[in-house]
Formats: C-alpha cells, structure tokens, sequence
C-alpha cells in the first residue's frame, strides 16, 4: 500500500519570499514517482512537478524545486518568491511503478497556502 | 491543443437519478483514469481505463457506479440512482502511456439534491 501525508492543514507566507510545503511518503515499490498538483479555488488540478526515485537531481520548475530526501522518504515542495496567485491548496502524490499500482495516483489530504501582501 | 476535456462542469441531480459525466482525453492519450475528491479531501482513485477496457476498477464502488472508454467517443463515468454521499468533483486525467505523468480536467461538480 502507499500513503502520502501532508502534515500541514494550512501555511501563509508573505509575498516574495519562499515557502516549504512538506510530504512524507510510505510506499514498498523500488521505483515511484512523486508528484505535486496545485488546485487553486477555481478547482482544476495544475500539475507542477516531478521526481522520480532513481533521478539523482532534485526536481526543479521554474520557481519551483523538489526537496527529494529518499532516506527520510520526503519529498518536500519548495515554492520560492512567492506571488499572490500561488494562493491555493497543494496535493502531493505519489505512484508506483509495479504493475498493481502503476495506475494509480495516491494523494495526500492537501495544503492550503495563502499568499499574503 | 486541448488539454483533458470534462462536462459538465456542473451537474445537479435529484437522489434516484443517474449522472453520466464525460471525459475526452488529450489528443494521443489512449490512458484515462477517474478520480473523486470530496469536499476537503485529496482525490481518490477510482478507475483506469484503456480504449475498451477497464485495466483497474479497484476504487470503484461496487454497486451503481460503472465506466467506459469505448473505441469512439469520450469515456463516461455512470452512476445511476445517485445518493447525497455521492456528492463531490470528479476528475479525469489521462496519459500517453500509463508509467507517464497524468494530466487532469477541469473536473464535474455533482451536487445531489
């Protein structure tokens, strides 16, 4: 089984600066990816990043980059110079890459950052 | 080049009635998979489908709950006699192949009355 979870219900930070949204993954597959999607009030889903197990790099998107500690099976998102419109709730998710859970993507219960003046 | 397609957007059912939501995936994607969310919650796996076949309905609830992905047309999601708990955003996603990263629609709202 896989579990992915998000300890933090809710985070502010002020504009410009950076912020660390943490994930914490659980899973028995040698190879996965983690994911990250950005749901903004609107309701649709934005992927964001990836990392796979076996990248040697951490991930990184524009103002985005993935803090990939494999040991402590984390995967933290790390959104840096903060702008209003990054307000929105954030899943981290995660796959496997054995057959049975290839498919599917497992979430967490979400972060909702708010982005404030 | 259109991204996953959802409609409706939203959908108000009466409880006893049947909810057909529809996806069609990003052109070359023939991986399509279905997800729900509840209020406050992350989204849950439903179902994985490939073009006429359903390779994963292990989220699936047993009873009034079915999906298709038939060789023409989009790939529906079916509830028939739909309850209150029923109620939440359905999300489709899909890929070009099933190890590739999953790309969502904007989803369906379904309130029951």
């Amino acid at each position: 089984a896989q579990k992915i979870t998000q300890t933090q219900p809710g985070m502010f930070v002020q504009e410009k600066e950076a912020v660390t949204l943490d994930c914490t993954y659980d899973t028995s597959d040698p190879s996965y990816g983690l994911f990250w999607y950005k749901q903004p009030s609107s309701g649709e889903m934005i992927f964001l990043i990836y990392q796979g197990s076996y990248d040697q790099q951490n991930a990184t998107e524009g103002r985005y980059s993935l803090n990939f500690q494999k040991a402590r099976k984390s995967a933290n998102l790390v959104i840096s110079a903060s702008q209003l419109g990054d307000s929105a709730m954030y899943f981290c998710a995660m796959r496997g890459y054995n057959t049975g859970t290839a498919s599917k993507l497992t979430f967490g219960t979400g972060t909702r950052l708010q982005v404030t003046l | 080049n259109a991204g996953v397609m959802q409609n409706p957007r939203h959908l108000v059912r009466r409880r006893g009635q049947e909810a057909r939501l529809r996806c069609s995936p990003m052109k070359g994607h023939s991986h399509v998979y279905w997800y729900r969310q509840l209020p406050e919650e992350g989204l849950k796996f439903m179902v994985y489908l490939q073009k006429e076949n359903i390779i994963d309905e292990s989220g699936m609830p047993k009873e009034r709950f079915s999906a298709e992905f038939p060789k023409e047309g989009p790939s529906i999601l079916r509830i028939q006699q739909v309850v209150r708990g029923d109620s939440a955003a359905y999300f489709c996603a899909s890929s070009k192949e099933f190890n590739q990263p999953q790309h969502f629609g904007d989803g369906t709202r379904l309130s029951i009355l």
